[in-house]
């Protein structure tokens, strides 16, 4: 299986901070790789994916970037309804796996 | 816009069966460069990918639970279902379904149901 390990596991910021979660994956898996936002008690919702591409109705403050091994989620401008917690999940091979998750919270 | 909800019963006892049906609606099952995967969540813990299947009824299962699940489709129903047997404490969680997009280069988890809880008894 592909390991994902994503850093920070938590991190504060405040409201219109600029903030960038890693995740490293343990094999090449050139740009499979999807990010989700997850809410408390809710759904998982795919901000970001093949590495780079911006999902549908998701705000131009998401982005993400990288290849290979090492990908990045950088948000732009944090919103209040952006402290949540924050997935990788790699679509290269099967079993598909996801990070641990970044909790982003309030300072 | 097309919309997942899980049903089925959210306690089940130690040893037996879970079994779970997601309901597509919005759009055909069968439609599109579309499969559909169960993934789920122990409280307060990460996400792991149960498995997928394709509306051939082609699946594939997670290495970790493969002797125990059994994803299928119902395409007529539109509705997908998974069964996963003998199942103990550590099969308590949130599962969720999902729609596997591949129409981007890539797969992703582009539509997910709200999840279910699913607490497993002694």
């Amino acid at each position: 299986d592909i390991q994902m390990t994503q850093s920070p596991s938590s991190l504060s910021a405040s409201v219109g901070d600029r903030i960038t979660i890693t995740c490293r994956s343990s094999q090449i898996i050139s740009s499979y790789l999807n990010w989700y936002q997850q809410r408390p008690g809710k759904a998982p919702k795919l901000l970001i994916y093949a590495a780079s591409s911006l999902q549908s109705g998701v705000p131009s403050r998401f982005s993400g970037s990288g290849s290979g091994t090492d990908f990045t989620l950088t948000i732009s401008g944090l919103q209040p309804e952006d402290f949540a917690t924050y997935y990788c999940q790699q679509s290269y091979s099967v079993p598909r796996t996801f990070g641990r998750g970044t909790k982003v919270e309030i300072k | 816009q097309v919309q997942l909800q899980e049903s089925g019963p959210g306690l089940v006892k130690a040893s037996q069966t879970l079994s779970l049906t997601c309901t597509v609606s919005g759009g055909s099952i069968s439609s599109g460069t579309f499969y559909w995967t169960w993934i789920r969540q122990p409280a307060g813990k990460g996400l792991e990918w149960i498995g997928r299947i394709f509306t051939t009824g082609d699946t594939n299962y997670n290495p970790s639970l493969k002797s125990r699940v059994t994803i299928s489709v119902d395409t007529s129903k539109n509705q997908f279902s998974l069964k996963l047997t003998s199942v103990t404490a550590a099969d308590t969680a949130v599962y969720y379904c999902a729609r596997v997009n591949c129409g981007g280069g890539d797969c992703s988890f582009d539509y997910w149901g709200q999840g279910t809880l699913v607490t497993v008894s002694s």
